[in-house]
C-alpha cells in the first residue's frame, strides 16, 4: 500500500467549477506539500503545511494531522489550472526527503 | 525570485554511456536532493545531500550513481554506465532547512537511454 494516496486519479471539471483533491497519508509527517507539475514536467511547490489551513488567490490547502487527510480546493476553476497536482510528505522518521502520492491530473475545459 | 536551474533540459545517451546532469540550487539552500520520475509513474527520491556528504539515499540509488558538489553552486548527478531502465525525468530540489521549508525543483532533465 502507498503511504500517500491521493484521489482522485483523473478530474474533469468545467470552467468556473470548484475543485477537491484528496490526499491521504499512513505516516507520521513533519510537512506536506502539494504541488502542481505542468505539462512539460517542471514541478512547482504550492503549499507546504503542517497544520490548519493556507490559502493562496483562488487556491486553498487543508489538512487534519489527527485523520492524516489534507484537502487541496481551487475556486473559480480555469483551463490553465489543468495540470498535475501532486501531494507529497515530509515523514518524520526519513530525514528530509519527500515521499509523493501518484498524482491527480485536473482538466478545466472552457 | 530565486529558482533551481538545470542543465540540460534533455539528454539522449547510448546504453552504457555516462551522464551528468547539473543543477544549481537556490544559493542559501542547505539541502539538496535528487529525484527521478519514470514516464507515467510518480516522482521517486534518488539521494539528498547536505554538508557536502549524502545524507539519504533510495534503493534506487546503487553504485552506478554518485551526486557531487564540485565548486559550491553546482550540483551534479552521474550516471556511470547508463541503463535503458535510467530512462526518466530527473528533478534537482533543495530546501533551505531539512523539514517544514518548501521544496524548490527545477524544470527537469528528461533522459533518454537508447
Amino acid at each position: 500500500k502507498n503511504e500517500v494516496e491521493q484521489s482522485p486519479q483523473n478530474l474533469t471539471a468545467q470552467e468556473g467549477e470548484f475543485i477537491t483533491i484528496n490526499c491521504s497519508y499512513s505516516v507520521g509527517i513533519s510537512a506536506l506539500h502539494w504541488l502542481q507539475q505542468h505539462p512539460g514536467g517542471g514541478i512547482v511547490s504550492l503549499f507546504m503545511l503542517s497544520s490548519g489551513k493556507k490559502k493562496h488567490g483562488r487556491l486553498i490547502a487543508t489538512i487534519n494531522i489527527q485523520e492524516k487527510h489534507s484537502s487541496l480546493h481551487i475556486t473559480a476553476s480555469h483551463p490553465r489550472d489543468s495540470a498535475v497536482y501532486i501531494c507529497a510528505v515530509g515523514r518524520e522518521t526519513s530525514g528530509s526527503r519527500l515521499t509523493f502520492g501518484e498524482g491527480t491530473q485536473l482538466t478545466v475545459n472552457p | 525570485e530565486p529558482e533551481v536551474t538545470q542543465t540540460p533540459s534533455h539528454q539522449v545517451t547510448q546504453m552504457g554511456q555516462e551522464v551528468i546532469l547539473r543543477c544549481v540550487p537556490i544559493s542559501n539552500h542547505l539541502y539538496f536532493y535528487w529525484y527521478r520520475q519514470i514516464l507515467g509513474q510518480k516522482v521517486e527520491f534518488l539521494v539528498s545531500f547536505y554538508n557536502n556528504e549524502i545524507s539519504e539515499k533510495s534503493e534506487i540509488f546503487d553504485d552506478q550513481f554518485s551526486v557531487e558538489r564540485p565548486d559550491g553552486s553546482n550540483f551534479t548527478l552521474k550516471i556511470r554506465s547508463t541503463k535503458l531502465e535510467d530512462s526518466a525525468m530527473y528533478f534537482c530540489a533543495s530546501r533551505r532547512q531539512a523539514s517544514a521549508t518548501e521544496a524548490f525543483f527545477g524544470q527537469g532533465t528528461r533522459l533518454t537511454v537508447v
